[in-house]
C-alpha cells in the first residue's frame, strides 16, 4: 500500500532563508505526487504536482519540488522565505495504477521567525 | 476554486445523537472525498465516491455512513456520535480518478461530541 512520511512535524526557518520541507513515499512504482498547503482555518489548496516529465516541478508562491525516484523523495523548497509562507504543508501520493485515493502525510507546520 | 461548500461550518452535539454533514459542489466533479483532520494524523479518508449511487470505504469508515443521490451532493453521517469522532472535517472533489487529477478542498467543518 502506498504511504508517505513528512520528516518533522515542525519546522522553523527565518525570513529570507531557504525552506526545505522532507517529503518521501513508499511504493514499488513511483506513485504521483502532491504538496498542498493549508492557511489557519482553511481548506488545502495545490502548491504543485508531479505525474510525469520534467522532475523539477514548479508550484505557486515560488515553491518548488524534486522527484527523486533513487532516494524515493519530493522534497519542497523556497529559495526565500516571506512570513506570509507560515502555514501547515502536507505532501500526497496516488497509486499511477489506482488513482482514485490520495493519500496525505501527517503534515508540517511551517513557522517564519522575523 | 472548484466551488465546494460544506454546511454546517460548525457544530455541536452531544454523543450518542446522529450528524449529518453535508457537501455541495457546483463544477459537476465525479469524485467526491470525506476526510477528517486531526492533529499528529494529517488527513485521513473516511469514505470517497466515484458517481451518483457509486462509494466506497476509506481508512477510517468505522462510524460513518455515506449518500450521493446526485451529482452535486455527498452527504456524510455519522450514526450515532461519540467524542472521538470530535474533528475538523473536509470534503474534496475531483474531475476524474486518472493522471494524477488535483482534488479540490472545501472550507472544513467543525464538529465537536460532548
Amino acid at each position: 500500500a502506498q504511504s508517505v512520511t513528512q520528516l518533522g512535524s515542525h519546522v522553523s526557518v527565518s525570513e529570507g532563508a531557504l525552506v526545505l520541507l522532507r517529503c518521501n513515499y513508499s511504493s514499488s512504482v513511483p506513485p504521483y505526487l502532491f504538496w498542498y498547503v493549508q492557511y489557519p482555518n482553511q481548506g488545502l489548496q495545490l502548491l504543485l504536482k508531479y505525474t510525469t516529465g520534467a522532475t523539477l516541478v514548479k508550484g505557486i508562491n515560488g515553491f518548488e519540488a524534486e522527484f527523486k525516484k533513487s532516494e524515493t523523495s519530493f522534497h519542497l523548497t523556497k529559495p526565500s522565505a516571506h512570513m506570509s509562507d507560515a502555514a501547515e504543508y502536507f505532501c500526497a501520493v496516488s497509486d499511477r495504477d489506482r488513482d482514485d485515493k490520495i493519500i496525505f502525510g501527517k503534515g508540517t507546520r511551517l513557522h517564519i521567525l522575523p | 476554486d472548484a466551488g465546494i461548500t460544506q454546511s454546517p461550518r460548525h457544530k455541536v452535539t452531544e454523543t450518542g445523537t446522529p450528524v449529518t454533514l453535508r457537501c455541495h459542489q457546483t463544477e459537476n466533479h465525479r469524485y467526491m472525498y470525506w476526510y477528517r483532520q486531526d492533529p499528529g494524523h494529517g488527513l485521513r479518508l473516511i469514505h470517497y465516491s466515484y458517481g451518483v449511487k457509486d462509494t466506497d470505504k476509506g481508512e477510517v469508515s468505522d462510524g460513518y455512513s455515506v449518500s450521493r443521490s446526485k451529482t452535486e451532493d455527498f452527504l456524510l453521517t455519522l450514526e450515532s456520535a461519540t467524542s472521538s469522532q470530535t474533528s475538523v472535517y473536509f470534503c474534496a472533489t475531483r474531475t476524474s480518478g486518472g493522471f494524477g487529477e488535483t482534488q479540490y478542498f472545501g472550507p472544513g467543518t467543525r464538529l465537536l461530541v460532548l
